[in-house]
């Protein structure tokens, strides 16, 4: 069965600093992994989609990485702002169901002014 | 294009009672989702529709649950009766066919009391 984790499950920075978020998932049988924002009151917004024969997808400030071997994905995000404040999310869809997919719990950042 | 609607926004309910949520997918969309976030956890998917068939309701507590896609367009959830643990944000998502990137509604929080 798929899990997916997600380390650390809160963080508080300063505005300016270069992060990482980490995610981890169980079974490296996996389709692509997606990385959502999630602010308060609002649905998920889709930031980064990388298909499991990608290693990184680049999307302005933000990076994220694929290791399928090792069953890790990393969220960088660049020179963060106060906007960037938000639950960030990583979701797997597995090979066995290409339609359902596997959220981990998510971490959520403050980026302090 | 016009995003993926949710009503009502926020319910507040006492346990035992029946409560219904709706939803209007993105126009075209074939596929749609409901998906249960529970406080500090990533979203988890009850039901899943392709136009107006179930294809997944694996993980909808069918005692209370029910949900139905008349017209193969809007979809409405109920539960009767809530409980305690129903508490949450109910997401729903559409997407243009099975495995495509879904897109979520901003979801509608649920408290039973």
């Amino acid at each position: 069965k798929q899990e997916v984790t997600q380390i650390p499950a809160a963080l508080s920075v300063p505005e300016g600093e270069n992060l990482v978020l980490n995610c981890s998932f169980t079974d490296s049988a996996i389709y692509n992994l997606q990385w959502f924002r999630q602010d308060p009151g609002k649905g998920l917004t889709s930031l980064l989609l990388i298909q499991s024969s990608q290693r990184e997808q680049t999307s302005g400030r933000l990076n994220a990485s694929l290791d399928k071997s090792s069953g890790r994905s990393t969220l960088y995000i660049a020179a963060s702002q106060p906007g960037d404040s938000a639950t960030y999310l990583c979701a797997v869809r597995p090979m066995d169901s290409s339609y359902k997919l596997i959220f981990g719990s998510g971490t959520r950042l403050l980026v302090r002014p | 294009e016009a995003g993926v609607a949710q009503s009502p926004r926020y319910k507040i309910i006492e346990k035992r009672q029946s409560v219904a949520f709706w939803c209007n997918p993105i126009s075209g969309h074939a596929t749609l989702y409901w998906y249960q976030q529970i406080l500090g956890q990533g979203p988890k998917l009850l039901i899943q529709f392709q136009n107006n068939g179930v294809v997944d309701d694996s993980q909808l507590p069918k005692d209370r649950f029910s949900a139905e896609r008349l017209k193969g367009v809007d979809s409405t959830l109920k539960i009767q009766p809530a409980k305690l643990e129903d508490s949450a944000v109910y997401l729903c998502a559409s997407s243009l066919e099975v495995g495509y990137e879904q897109y979520f509604g901003p979801g509608t929080r649920l408290t039973v009391t």
